[in-house]
C-alpha cells in the first residue's frame, strides 16, 4: 500500500507569513495533485505535477515535485485569511484506474 | 471545468434505515466514479471504485453488502448505506473521471445517523 506522509498536520499562522507544506512517500508516483478543501465542501484541484523536478506557480502558491517523483511541497507566500482550509496532496501511481492515494492533509488557519 | 453534483447535500436518518446518495457528472461522461469517506478534520479515504456497467471494486475493510454501489449510466453512480448506524455518520464524497483524466470531486454529502 502506498502511503503519503503530509506535514505539518496543523498550521496556524498570521496573515502575511510564508509557509511550506510537505508531502513525502517512499513510492514513486506518476503524478501528484494538490487540493484545497473548505469545510462542508468537496476538494478543489489546485495543481497537478507530473515531471520530476517540476515547479508550478499559481499566484502566491508554488508547487514542486521532487526529482524522484516521491515527494512534493506547497509553498504559500504572504498568506491571507482566504487561504485557510485543508490542503491535501494525492498521488497517482498509474495503472488502469486513475486511483488516488491521499495524504492526511494539512489544516491551515491564517489569522488576520 | 467539469461539474459533479451530489444529492442530497445533507441527510439525517434513523439507525437501521437505508440511505441513498447520488453522484452525477453534469457535463461529461464518467467512465469511472470513486466514493470516499471523510471524518472531521481528516483526509479522504477511498471506499470503492465503480466503472459503468460493472461491479464496484471495494477497498480493504469496506463492507460491500453495507455500502451498495450502482453505476448504471455514464453520468450517475449511487451509494446506498444499508442498515445505517451512528458510526456510519460521516462526510461522503464522490469523484468522477473521464477515461484516464483527472478526478472531479462532488460537493459531498453529510450523513448523520441518529
Amino acid at each position: 500500500t502506498q502511503l503519503l506522509e503530509q506535514s505539518p498536520q496543523f498550521l496556524s499562522i498570521q496573515e502575511g507569513e510564508n509557509l511550506t507544506v510537505y508531502c513525502n512517500s517512499s513510492s514513486v508516483f506518476s503524478s501528484l495533485q494538490w487540493y484545497r478543501q473548505e469545510p462542508g465542501e468537496g476538494p478543489v484541484l489546485l495543481v497537478t505535477v507530473v515531471t520530476g523536478g517540476e515547479v508550478k506557480k499559481l499566484k502566491r502558491l508554488t508547487f514542486q515535485f521532487g526529482d524522484a517523483r516521491k515527494d512534493s511541497s506547497l509553498h504559500i507566500t504572504a498568506a491571507q485569511p482566504g487561504d485557510t482550509g485543508l490542503y491535501l496532496c494525492a498521488g497517482d501511481s498509474g495503472g488502469s484506474n486513475y486511483k488516488l492515494t491521499f495524504g492526511k492533509g494539512t489544516l491551515l488557519t491564517v489569522n488576520p | 471545468g467539469a461539474v459533479v453534483s451530489q444529492h442530497p447535500s445533507r441527510v439525517i436518518c434513523k439507525s437501521g434505515t437505508s440511505v441513498k446518495i447520488e453522484c452525477r457528472s453534469l457535463d461529461f461522461q464518467a467512465t469511472t466514479m470513486f466514493w470516499y469517506r471523510q471524518f472531521p478534520k481528516q483526509s479522504l479515504m477511498l471506499m470503492a471504485t465503480s466503472n459503468e456497467g460493472s461491479k464496484a471494486t471495494y477497498e480493504q475493510g469496506v463492507e460491500k453488502d453495507k455500502f451498495l454501489i450502482n453505476h448504471a449510466s455514464l453520468t450517475l453512480s449511487t451509494l446506498t448505506v444499508t442498515s445505517a448506524h451512528p458510526e456510519d455518520s460521516s462526510f461522503y464524497i464522490c469523484s468522477a473521471q473521464q477515461g484516464l483524466g483527472e478526478q472531479y470531486f462532488g460537493p459531498g454529502t453529510r450523513l448523520t445517523v441518529t
